[in-house]
């Protein structure tokens, strides 16, 4: 079905770990979007993409990398998890035109 | 920058009351709004948007909200809620694609 997904939905793990969440979108959509969203801040931009192979940095990016070699997938990767990474997080996709869509989520938890 | 204050973090309101969540902007560029919606444990869904001309946006499931420039408001209202409008809610200022959220106001509704 045509939308954004993201996998997996619930995420356990270790500190120390490296975790790669996914995001995958079928409306061909040049711009993504990675947020964590955390009690007491609302949303925060960790990293964004206009295009493929073109990503930059939001307002929280220290300690995550993505990457976006094509334009449906843009994963984001936590190289050593820290117990501070523990959040949920949301991929975003837009069309250019400022409004962004959702994904369902990925709740990460790291022990 | 841009940043966004949404001042009431918790609003309890009775069912078929109305309600305006309050929320207020600071951009140094055009300014594009946006609220959404997000029930329990699921990702975030655009309840309306300002980009441009009137200023009294209506959006789904009977909400609306209002552009105010000289005071740098965009409040959310509902003239009578209903059990289903319990969530929490998010403004958002966009600036170069990027949106800037409040920490969002959790609307209770009393039955």
């Amino acid at each position: 079905d045509a939308g954004i997904t993201q996998s997996p939905r619930y995420k356990i793990t270790e500190t120390g770990r490296q975790v790669t969440l996914m995001c995958h979108q079928t409306w061909s959509h040049s711009y993504m979007f990675w947020y964590r969203q955390d009690l007491g801040h609302g949303l925060r931009l960790i990293y964004y993409s206009a295009a493929a192979d073109i990503t930059d940095k939001g307002e929280v990016p220290d300690g995550y990398v993505v990457s976006r070699s094509k334009t449906e997938n843009f994963p984001l990767t936590l190289e050593s998890a820290t117990r501070s990474q523990t959040s949920v997080y949301f991929c975003a996709s837009s069309a250019g035109n400022n409004e962004q869509f959702f994904g369902p989520g990925t709740r990460l938890t790291v022990l | 920058a841009q940043s966004v204050t949404q001042l009431d973090s918790q609003v309890p309101v009775f069912e078929e009351a109305p309600v305006e969540l309050r929320c207020n902007y600071s951009s140094s560029v055009s300014v594009y709004l946006f609220w959404y919606v997000q029930y329990p444990n699921q990702g975030l869904q655009l309840l309306l948007k300002y980009l441009s001309g009137s200023t009294l946006v209506k959006g789904i499931n009977g909400f609306e909200a209002e552009f105010n420039k000289s005071q740098t408001s965009f409040h959310l209202r509902k003239p009578s809620v209903h059990i289903s409008d319990t969530a929490e809610y998010f403004c958002a200022v966009s600036e170069n694609e990027k949106l800037t959220f409040g920490t969002g106001t959790r609307l209770t509704i009393i039955p």
